[in-house]
């Protein structure tokens, strides 16, 4: 059974503060690493597809890293904002091309 | 370009009844793929197609079904209802999801089992 796990299960960051948590993934028949967000009462939106090891991408405040061999991907928050408020999704792309979806981690800006 | 588009948003059923859910991906997108969120479990793949035809499926039963038309829409089927199928259903489009896996998603059907 492949597992994916996400940490820690819920954050409250002060507003401004940074931030990051944690994806970790089978190290094995790896094909993609996806971070998604997800809004209450709104649908997943795709922040990130990661598929190379050492990736990093970054979409304004928010960026992320990737480690394949040992099976784990940081996003990073920078000065959060209350509309940063949310559960981020990773979801690890096996090379059948199926996606295993974490639990997610759901962060509470704090004004 | 609008968005993902899933049909009916709410719907209430009994056990043992079937329901058929709808999908429209956005313009140009020839993958769709179907997710069950249940507050245990998260969310969990069950089945994407591409080009009407199914090219992968997770692990659900065979009372789980879908389809794919000529124009990508999809519509995803569950017979025989169970109380543990109440669930949020949600519909992915890409481009195509090999090649191209970025996913844009709808906003879910809810779906409840009396």
């Amino acid at each position: 059974i492949l597992n994916v796990e996400q940490s820690p299960q819920s954050l409250h960051v002060q507003e401004g503060d940074s931030t990051n948590f944690t994806c970790s993934f089978p190290s094995s028949n790896f094909y993609a690493l996806h971070w998604y967000r997800w809004e209450t009462a709104k649908s997943p939106e795709a922040l990130f597809v990661m598929t190379l090891n050492g990736d990093e991408k970054k979409k304004g405040r928010i960026s992320a890293t990737l480690n394949t061999k040992e099976g784990y991907s940081y996003l990073y928050i920078k000065g959060s904002q209350p509309e940063d408020s949310a559960t981020y999704l990773c979801a690890f792309g096996d090379s059948n091309y199926q996606l295993i979806w974490g639990a997610g981690t759901k962060l509470i800006i704090k004004p | 370009k609008a968005g993902v588009t899933q049909t009916p948003r709410y719907l209430i059923k009994t056990r043992g009844q079937q329901v058929t859910l709808s999908c429209s991906p956005i313009s140009g997108h020839r993958s769709v793929s179907w997710y069950q969120q249940t507050p245990g479990q998260g969310l969990q793949f069950l089945f994407e197609y591409f080009s009407e035809t199914q090219r992968n499926k997770g692990n659900f039963p065979g009372r789980f079904s879908g389809r794919q038309f000529s124009n990508s829409r999809s519509e995803m089927n569950v017979s025989t209802l169970e109380l543990g199928d109440s669930a949020l259903y949600l519909c992915a489009s890409s481009l195509d999801f090999v090649a191209s896996p970025e996913q844009f998603f709808g906003p879910g059907t809810r779906l409840t089992v009396l």
